[in-house]
């Protein structure tokens, strides 16, 4: 079946400018997360949906980035006025439930903010 | 809080040796999953194996297998008869309930298989 969805694979951006990154996850997976991955380093948590519930924004790093999710499926990341520090891949994953469900991730947008 | 440690950023491994990746956690939560993750230079995050913490045995998924010492807080990945294909860098991640359900990561250790 189709895997995690994420639009577009590569994004590049004036600074100052707003940017919508789009993951349409797995059929009937009701968590879905956001990471962002700088070059070279780890996975850096951002925001976590699960089914209707509030999401987790704990590790949204400003208040320049949001996201939602509409419907309980797809969702949108935004990050308004880009900084160049934004530049990385943002990676999108979705799971069927909690702690023992693994992850399925998208192949990630790439932003590069000039 | 959750953390996950990788101490070793790079390792090389000689063609059809194995290997071990190790990762130990740091976390209060008694109930919790382990998972281990491959991400080869394309970019894309592939998941190997997966650990519960009540699980008694260790968890194995044809060559990869996850040597859990509770006690320890250890999860070191073991992969057997390494092929040039195993050549990526490798996340030891931890899910909770009371973390919230965040996958948090470790910070991967790049392997490269020699032929």
């Amino acid at each position: 079946g189709a895997g995690v969805s994420q639009s577009p694979s590569n994004k590049v951006t004036e600074k100052g400018k707003d940017v919508e990154l789009r993951c349409d996850p797995i059929s009937g997976h009701t968590a879905l997360y956001w990471y962002r991955q700088s070059l070279g380093q780890g996975l850096e948590f951002l925001i976590y949906f699960q089914g209707n519930s509030a999401p987790d924004k704990s590790g949204l790093p400003s208040d320049r980035f949001s996201a939602e999710r509409t419907g309980g499926s797809v969702s949108t990341l935004t990050i308004q006025r880009t900084q160049q520090e934004d530049s990385a891949v943002y990676l999108c994953a979705s799971s069927l439930s909690r702690s023992t469900s693994p992850l399925h991730f998208g192949n990630g947008t790439r932003l590069t903010v000039t | 809080a959750q953390k996950i440690t990788q101490t070793q950023p790079g390792m090389f491994v000689q063609e059809k040796e194995a290997v071990t990746l190790d990762c130990t956690y740091d976390t209060s939560d008694q109930s919790y999953g382990l998972f281990w993750y491959k991400q080869p230079s394309s970019g894309e995050m592939i998941f190997l194996i997966y650990q519960g913490s009540y699980d008694e045995q260790n968890a194995t998924e044809g060559r990869y297998s996850l040597n859990f010492q509770k006690a320890r807080k250890s999860a070191n990945l073991v992969i057997s008869a390494s092929q040039l294909g195993d050549s990526a860098m490798y996340f030891c991640a931890m899910m909770s309930n009371n973390a919230g359900n965040m996958l948090t990561f470790g910070g991967g250790t790049r392997l490269m298989v020699k032929p």
